[in-house]
């Protein structure tokens, strides 16, 4: 099974503020490797797929970079409502696997 | 535009049964792959198994927690996706979502997603 690791778990920034959050796979995953966002009480929403597409209607804030084992999901200048907790997941390999999550919480 | 929709959770003891339902709606279900994903309380996300397209073959895969346990299956005429829950345990406590999965090459990522539905194991 291929695991995600995440980091950092928590992450404390400002509004207007750039945040890169990582997540770094135990085998390559080649480039098949998604970003989800999860505000509290809702479900899990795709932002990235195959490391650097956005999905529908995401703005162009996010992107996302990277291939092998090492991605990063960059938001260019954070919004109020970008604050919630971020999950990375891979789908090389059976099983799928999500990483752990980052939070990304208000400063 | 494609949504799904939950339900059957419910308070349930160990060792019980429990069958979650998932209502396709905007795509005939057989066409698209489905798959169901579990929370558990505070805790990060799980892929637990999927259904493939009738295209696909319409076969289901299942992650090692669950298979023997679970069984996805498919009423084309309701267009629903079905999660039967045998033998459960309180470690399957959750909100369990189900999603669409596509993704050219392997496997899938998930998108959209359901509201989810709550199962809780206790006795």
């Amino acid at each position: 099974e291929i695991v995600l690791t995440q980091s950092p778990a928590t992450l404390s920034l400002s509004p207007g503020e750039g945040a890169a959050l990582s997540c770094r796979a135990s085998q390559s995953v080649s480039n098949y490797l998604a970003w989800y966002q999860q505000k509290p009480g809702q479900a899990p929403r795709l932002l990235i797929y195959d490391a650097s597409n956005r999905a529908t209607g995401i703005p162009a804030r996010f992107s996302g970079s990277g291939s092998g084992t090492d991605f990063t999901l960059t938001i260019s200048s954070l919004e109020p409502e970008d604050f919630a907790v971020y999950y990375c997941q891979q789908r090389s390999n059976w099983p799928v696997t999500f990483g752990q999550g980052t939070k990304l919480e208000i400063k | 535009e494609v949504q799904l929709v939950e339900s059957g959770g419910g308070l349930i003891k160990p060792g019980g049964s429990l069958r979650l339902s998932c209502t396709v709606s905007g795509i005939t279900s057989n066409a698209i792959w489905v798959t169901w994903v579990r929370q558990a309380p505070g805790k990060g996300l799980e892929c637990l198994g999927h259904i493939k397209s009738k295209t696909d073959g319409g076969t289901t895969g299942y992650a090692a927690p669950v298979k023997g346990r679970f069984a996805i299956s498919r009423d084309d005429s309701e267009n629903t996706v079905y999660l039967e829950m045998n033998s459960l345990r309180t470690e399957d406590t959750g909100v369990y979502y189900c999603t669409r999965g596509w993704g050219s090459g392997p496997l899938y990522h998930f998108d959209p997603w359901g509201q989810g539905t709550v199962v809780t194991v206790s006795s």
